[in-house]
């Protein structure tokens, strides 16, 4: 199993562009979640998915939207790129609501300028 | 609401010596509470929760629910420990089950 995995690694983007942020996993998990990590603010929830065709905001959404059309991927998308969305995103996936392990990508490093 | 605390952004401590990360919580359900770990270069991983209470790489973490605390601890530091530590909280039940809300995050330094 490849686990979590995340493309790309590393973005650079002008203000008011758009991109993606490709999230998937293979181990048939339920719950996906979006993070992103800023120093000295920890890790922020984005959006979350418990299953495909479902998703909802987390705790710092505008800018961000997502859709889960299958199990595996869940894709973040940045519509109007903006230098305070510089920062590391990270996309995780719990086996269900139920499962208390959340299994972690390595992250995108984004930086907007 | 449900919120979690970590006091230090910063913690250094020599090789050998003891170690504790503090989390603090405030959440009026039963709450689980765990320890991610990132460590240079690696994904962030789950390092502890308050169920299972077992040790893991010699560190071990007590909820107590008096003072709303969850500190993990290490008796003796190992170079290898240096990393970032997260406290997070998940709710037991409701329509949030399944978030995680994260503290902010302690960087430990171990010096040789």
């Amino acid at each position: 199993n490849a686990g979590v995995t995340q493309t790309p690694k590393f973005q650079v983007l002008k203000t008011g562009q758009s991109m993606t942020l490709q999230c998937a996993q293979d181990m048939n998990h339920e719950y996906m979640s979006w993070y992103r990590q800023d120093p000295g603010m920890g890790l922020r929830l984005i959006h979350y998915s418990v299953g495909a065709g479902i998703t909802d905001q987390g705790e710092v959404p505008n800018g961000y939207n997502v859709s889960r059309s299958t199990t595996e991927d869940f894709p973040l998308r940045l519509l109007s790129a903006a230098p305070s969305q510089t920062s590391v995103y990270f996309c995780a996936s719990t086996k269900d609501r139920a499962s208390y392990e959340q299994y972690f990508g390595p992250g995108t490093r984004l930086t907007v300028t | 609401a449900q919120r979690v605390t970590q006091p230090e952004k910063l913690l250094s401590v020599f090789k050998g010596a003891p170690v504790e990360l503090k989390c603090n919580y405030s959440y009026s359900g039963s709450p689980e509470l765990f320890w991610y770990v990132q460590y240079s270069r690696q994904r962030l991983q789950l390092l502890l929760r308050h169920i299972s209470r077992e040790s893991i790489k010699g560190f071990t973490a007590d909820l107590n629910k008096g003072e709303t605390s969850f500190h993990l601890k290490k008796p003796f530091a190992q170079e290898e420990d240096s990393a970032m530590y997260y406290c997070a909280l998940r709710k037991g039940r409701g329509s949030t089950l399944g978030r995680l809300y994260f503290g902010r995050g302690t960087q430990l330094t171990v010096w040789p």
